[in-house]
């Protein structure tokens, strides 16, 4: 159960696009196609906004999309807005009744 | 509307044992899945553990495995987390989290209402 690999910053203007990365294994990101994706606001809990893979919850803006090649997950937010800044975290099922989080991305709105 | 509220958490010595609650509310509890992450002090998130609707299925992160255990009561709609032979490095904030897909673990989705957490200090 190694956590998950994602870059400890982004950062992008508002309007623009976005991606966040995750690298897991062949055992878990590769395995499954059930990535889930987490923002957190500071001093909040987190918030659902992908979940397998690609799917999202009612009432999370379009503008978040998820996607899987390989062994690495994506998150996508395109149009960004101030209120996108936050923590972002991925999570993946990684067998025997186990999940693994990501190291989380810190995203800045220039 | 969905409620999670987690309670049990303080300061705690090494090597000594500390019993979380979350009271669940506002959805069918013994239809979901439910999970434990927890957040060390400006860290990332870490799951814990995992008990699917009738404690048919349960999960351990391996950091925790054999000195905590997860259940559940659904006939009072509570998540407990038991936690023996406590260190330093489980200081965290513990979140209580649904499941979205259901009452099993698999197929995993993710989780959709978490709490606000309850604070677990171990230290002397």
């Amino acid at each position: 159960q190694s956590a998950l690999t994602q870059p400890a910053s982004v950062s992008g203007s508002p309007g623009q696009s976005i991606t966040i990365s995750c690298t897991g294994t062949s055992s878990d990101v590769g395995s499954y196609n059930l990535v889930s994706w987490y923002q957190q606001h500071p001093g909040k809990a987190p918030k659902l906004m992908i979940y397998e893979g690609s799917k999202r919850p009612s009432g999370v803006s379009n503008r978040f999309s998820g996607s899987k090649s390989g062994n690495t997950a994506s998150l996508t937010i395109s149009g960004l807005q101030a209120e996108d800044e936050a923590d972002y975290y991925c999570c993946s099922y990684a067998g025997s009744s186990a999940w693994v989080f990501g190291g989380g991305t810190k995203l800045t709105v220039l | 509307e969905v409620q999670l509220v987690e309670s049990g958490g303080g300061l705690v010595q090494p090597g000594r044992s500390l019993r979380l609650s979350c009271a669940a509310s506002g959805f069918t509890f013994d239809d979901y899945a439910m999970h434990w992450v927890r957040q060390a002090p400006g860290k990332g998130l870490e799951w814990v553990s995992g008990i699917s609707w009738n404690s048919g299925s349960i999960g351990y992160a391996d950091s925790v495995k054999g000195r905590f255990t997860i259940s559940r009561d659904n006939a009072k709609n509570s998540l407990y987390l038991q936690m023996n032979s406590l260190r330093a490095e489980d200081t965290a904030l513990y979140y209580c989290a649904k499941d979205i897909m259901g009452g099993e673990l698999l197929p995993p989705g993710g989780f959709d209402y978490w709490g606000q957490g309850t604070l677990v200090t171990v230290s002397s």
